[in-house]
């Protein structure tokens, strides 16, 4: 079974700095797909990025960014230039061939004005 | 895109009756329809997978009877809580993914807005 560990359940950053969320992962599978969901207040849940795991290349959306070490079943996320809009929950997740998606504990970030 | 709306957006209604919650992909078809719970403070909790004119598959733990699932188009399916009690008090979520393994966003899930129910 795969199950999706998130270690950090608040984290906080200065507006204008850099954060890291931790995510890892266990599964047998070869081929699956990575995400990080967004949750804020008003508890719709948004995409931010999406990894594939036979792309070797770590995905970028504008100020966000991941790093994937398929060996390690590690796939953090690294927010730049934080702002306040980007206080949330933060939910990675786990998905093979559309089979139901597998969700960490969260994140609770806050970005500090 | 990839659009997917929720409708009643929150609900309150007496213990005993029924309420149904509709999810609706706006400008996609979607294969596959999920249905999560969401406690305060905590994770998604999946609750069954519906494939568009297959009968939902449930998690282990989740009553089906008490849960009705149906997905009768690619854009719509429902879920019905039946009988309600203050228990099934909760904030519920949809999801939809246009296909299996499909390398063009296939696997992604995206989600509603959710709906707050509340039973009195």
């Amino acid at each position: 079974a795969q199950t999706v560990t998130q270690s950090q359940p608040e984290m906080s950053v200065q507006e204008a700095e850099t954060v890291t969320l931790s995510c890892t992962y266990d599964t047998s599978e070869n081929n699956y797909y990575l995400f990080w969901y967004k949750q804020p207040p008003s508890r719709q849940m948004i995409l931010v990025i999406r990894q594939e795991a036979y792309k070797q290349q770590n995905a970028t959306e504008n100020r966000f960014s991941v790093n994937f070490q398929k060996a390690a079943k590690s796939f953090s996320l690294k927010i730049s230039d934080s702002q306040l809009g980007d206080t949330a929950m933060y939910f990675c997740a786990f998905s093979h061939n559309n089979n139901d998606m597998r969700f960490g504990a969260g994140t609770r970030l806050t970005v500090k004005p | 895109g990839a659009v997917v709306s929720q409708h009643p957006s929150w609900v309150i209604c007496k213990s005993g009756t029924s309420v149904k919650i509709e999810c609706r992909s706006l400008d996609f078809q979607a294969t596959t329809m999920f249905w999560y719970r969401q406690f305060p403070k905590q994770s998604l909790m999946l609750m069954a997978t519906s494939n568009e004119g297959s009968k939902a598959t449930y998690e282990q733990g989740v009553e089906k009877d008490k849960f009705l699932i149906n997905h009768a188009s690619l854009t719509l399916s429902t879920l019905t809580v039946t009988s309600a009690h203050p228990e099934d008090s909760s904030f519920y979520i949809c999801s939809a993914s246009s296909g299996a393994g499909a390398r063009n966003q296939g696997d992604t899930q995206y989600f509603g807005p959710g709906t707050r129910l509340t039973v009195l």
